[in-house]
């Protein structure tokens, strides 16, 4: 167990609905990172957020947008869904200073019919 | 986006075999790390290298951060069934954002 939580484990929606995915850090972490896993394009890198504020941000799609609440978990939200966003979401999260390490959850795997 | 360039991509080997995998970039990083993924779970660290020319170990695991600090592999000696999974390098370049880029994987089978 990584110590990062996310929910909901699964999740099946339609074409052109919206969804939330969450996560919570590991305890003592600041740094959040969201990762998209597809079969065609791997591990890819969506968007970074470091106490309550945007640091870095990858091939995220316009429809996707992420924040970081005071306590520190995040929520990663996806809107006007494609078949072609269905795929696993992961959370990472890494220590205090920002960098070092990043532990995952066990995502979510987001189903799109 | 951009990938690191793994291989093999799969592997299928008798216990007790060693195994070996690599990862090649065009770019440089400061860090390199290797992961482990289960069906239906998260990555997992299985070692992280800091510093060109570092050789790690954990347990039957070891890993290389390459001098030109383009590459890395990681062996696995004496294999047994539960080594069975995707296995994933990640190079990340602290100071741009500190996120990870990703190899494409190396299936691990072992046959009992």
């Amino acid at each position: 167990d990584s110590g990062v939580t996310q929910t909901p484990k699964h999740l099946i929606t339609a074409t052109g609905q919206r969804v939330t995915l969450r996560c919570s850090p590991r305890s003592g972490d600041l740094s959040v990172y969201w990762y998209q896993q597809s079969l065609d394009q791997g591990l890819q890198f969506l968007i970074q957020y470091y106490n309550g504020e945007e640091r870095a941000k990858g091939n995220i799609l316009e429809r996707f947008s992420a924040q970081q609440f005071p306590d520190l978990h995040s929520e990663l939200n996806l809107s006007s869904l494609e078949l072609g966003d269905s795929a696993l979401y992961f959370c990472a999260s890494s220590g205090p200073s920002g960098e070092g390490t990043q532990y995952f959850g066990p995502g979510t795997r987001l189903t799109v019919l | 986006g951009q990938q690191l360039n793994q291989s093999p991509q799969s592997m299928f080997i008798q216990e007790g075999e060693d195994v070996s995998m690599n990862c090649t970039s065009s770019s440089i990083f400061n860090t390199w790390l290797w992961y482990k993924q289960d069906p239906g779970e998260g990555p997992v660290l299985l070692i992280a290298l800091y510093k060109a020319g570092e050789l790690t170990s954990n347990g039957r695991l070891t890993a290389q951060f390459g001098i030109t600090r383009k590459d890395s592999f990681l062996n696995i000696s004496a294999s047994i069934p539960s080594d069975v999974g995707i296995y994933f390098c990640a190079g990340q370049f602290t100071g741009a954002g500190n996120m990870l880029t990703f190899g494409g994987g190396t299936r691990l089978m072992v046959k009992p």
